[in-house]
């Protein structure tokens, strides 16, 4: 079973749309979880770490269920900017499992 | 704003031969990976590396795969003899502490092996 599930998507959406990613994790004790960018054939970039209770930054909202294992990413008003591959991350005792990323296409 | 560096950028190499990726981590970090992505696959682990030995790695870490600290900046990542299916991006990683778990990655080295 993987560590960290994701749809790979893409999902096409306008600009100005709100688009919810979620990933799932195996592992109950995985102890903090990401959200990172990563743009064709670039490294992958911290967008915002996740919390359970919940945290916002600008667009962005991340969210964690603990109960259900699964985290979610949601960007309001989607901008063309924001077309990447979004890559959840699970981290446990010093290992890092990323998904396989999630593909968002922002169309004009 | 401090950064991972990674040389070189692209690598081409015959089968067999031996290279090494080059990574400086951001300096005040103390945890360093190495990661591959495969064209169009997931970002995997080889390697983690802290107090100048190997804290983990995983199965595609094999004896064909090494990595160094040689002095206080750099950070190698060597291949024995490479195979064709080692072409991939290999990213390396830092981070400050163990209690910040935010994984800062370089820019990465595409290698590729005919």
């Amino acid at each position: 079973r993987k560590e960290v599930e994701q749809d790979p998507g893409p999902f096409n959406v306008p600009e100005g749309a709100t688009v919810a990613f979620n990933c799932t994790y195996s592992n109950s004790a995985s102890q903090s979880f990401f959200w990172y960018r990563q743009d064709c054939r670039k490294e992958p970039k911290l967008l915002m770490s996740v919390y359970s209770s919940g945290n916002e930054d600008g667009r962005f909202t991340a969210q964690l269920n603990r109960a259900s294992q699964y985290i979610s990413l949601l960007i309001r008003d989607s901008k063309l900017s924001d077309s990447a591959t979004y890559l959840c991350v699970a981290y446990n005792f010093n290992k890092f499992y990323f998904g396989s990323g999630t593909k968002l296409n922002v169309k004009p | 704003e401090p950064e991972v560096t990674q040389t070189p950028s692209h690598q081409v190499t015959q089968m067999g031969q031996e290279v090494i990726l080059r990574c400086v981590p951001i300096s005040n970090h103390l945890y360093f990976y190495w990661y591959r992505q495969i064209l169009g696959q997931k970002v995997e682990f080889l390697v983690s590396f802290y107090n100048n030995e190997i804290s983990e790695k995983s199965e595609i870490f094999d004896d064909q795969f090494s990595v160094e600290r040689p002095d206080g900046s750099n950070f190698t990542l060597k291949i024995r003899s490479t195979k064709l299916e080692d072409s991939a991006m290999y990213f390396c990683a830092s981070r400050p502490v163990q209690t910040d778990e935010k994984l800062f990655f370089g820019s990465g080295t595409q290698l590729s092996v005919l």
